[in-house]
C-alpha cells in the first residue's frame, strides 16, 4: 500500500532564501507525482506534475525532481518570497492505474519578510 | 479552464441536522468526482469516488449511510452529511476528472469548511 511522507512538517525561512521540501513514498512503482499548494482554508492548487519517466519539472522559481529508486521527490523553491507561504502537499496515485491519490500531510512553509 | 466550485464555502450547523455540499465542474464534464476530508494538520483522505449515474464507491471506514453521495449529472456531485455530529467537523474538498481525460488528472474545488456545534 502506497504511503507518502513529508518532512519537515513546518519550515520557516527568511525571504530570498532557496529551500527544498521533501516527499517520500514507499512504493517506487509510481505513475506520477504531483505537488500542490494549499493556502489556509482553501483548496488545492496544482504546481507541478512529474511523470514516472521524467526526472524533473520546472515552473518559474519551482523545480520538482523525482527519484523513483530512492522513493523521493523534492520541490525546490528559489528566491523565496512571503507570498510563497502556504502548505505544500505531494501526492501520487495509490497504484499504477488507480485514480485514487495518496497525499502526504504537507509541509507548512513560512517565508519571513 | 477546468474550474471546480463548491458550495457552500463554509457552513455551521447544529448536531443532528443534515448538511448538503455541492461540487460542480464549471467548464467541463466530469465522469468521476472524488470527495476528500481533511482534518487540521492532516493530509487529505479520500472518502469516496463518485461516478455519474452510478452508486458511489466508499473507502474503508467511511459510512455510506452517513455520507450520502449523489452524482446526478456530468457537472454536479453532492455530499450530504446526515445527522451531523461535532466529530464530522472538517474541511471537505472535492475533485473532478475530465470526461475522456487522463485517469491521473484531477481538478480540485476550493473546499467547504463544516463546523458542527
Amino acid at each position: 500500500k502506497q504511503e507518502v511522507t513529508q518532512i519537515p512538517a513546518a519550515l520557516s525561512v527568511p525571504e530570498g532564501e532557496n529551500l527544498v521540501l521533501n516527499c517520500s513514498f514507499t512504493d517506487s512503482a509510481i505513475y506520477n507525482l504531483q505537488w500542490f499548494r494549499q493556502d489556509p482554508g482553501k483548496g488545492l492548487t496544482s504546481l507541478l506534475l512529474i511523470q514516472s519517466s521524467q526526472r524533473e519539472q520546472t515552473s518559474g522559481r519551482l523545480n520538482a525532481s523525482l527519484d523513483k529508486s530512492s522513493g523521493r521527490s523534492t520541490l525546490y523553491i528559489a528566491a523565496s518570497q512571503p507570498g510563497d507561504s502556504a502548505t505544500y502537499l505531494c501526492a501520487t496515485p495509490l497504484e499504477v492505474g488507480s485514480e485514487k491519490l495518496v497525499f502526504g500531510k504537507g509541509t507548512k512553509l513560512t517565508v519571513n519578510p | 479552464g477546468a474550474v471546480v466550485s463548491q458550495h457552500p464555502s463554509w457552513v455551521i450547523c447544529k448536531s443532528g441536522t443534515s448538511v448538503k455540499i455541492e461540487c460542480r465542474s464549471l467548464d467541463f464534464q466530469a465522469t468521476t468526482m472524488f470527495w476528500y476530508r481533511q482534518f487540521p494538520k492532516q493530509s487529505l483522505m479520500l472518502m469516496a469516488t463518485s461516478n455519474e449515474g452510478s452508486k458511489a464507491t466508499y473507502e474503508q471506514g467511511v459510512e455510506k449511510d452517513k455520507f450520502l453521495i449523489n452524482h446526478a449529472s456530468l457537472t454536479l456531485s453532492t455530499l450530504t452529511v446526515t445527522s451531523a455530529h461535532p466529530e464530522d467537523s472538517s474541511f471537505y474538498i472535492c475533485s473532478a476528472r475530465v470526461r475522456g481525460g487522463s485517469t491521473y488528472t484531477q481538478y480540485f474545488g476550493p473546499g467547504t469548511r463544516l463546523t458542527v456545534l
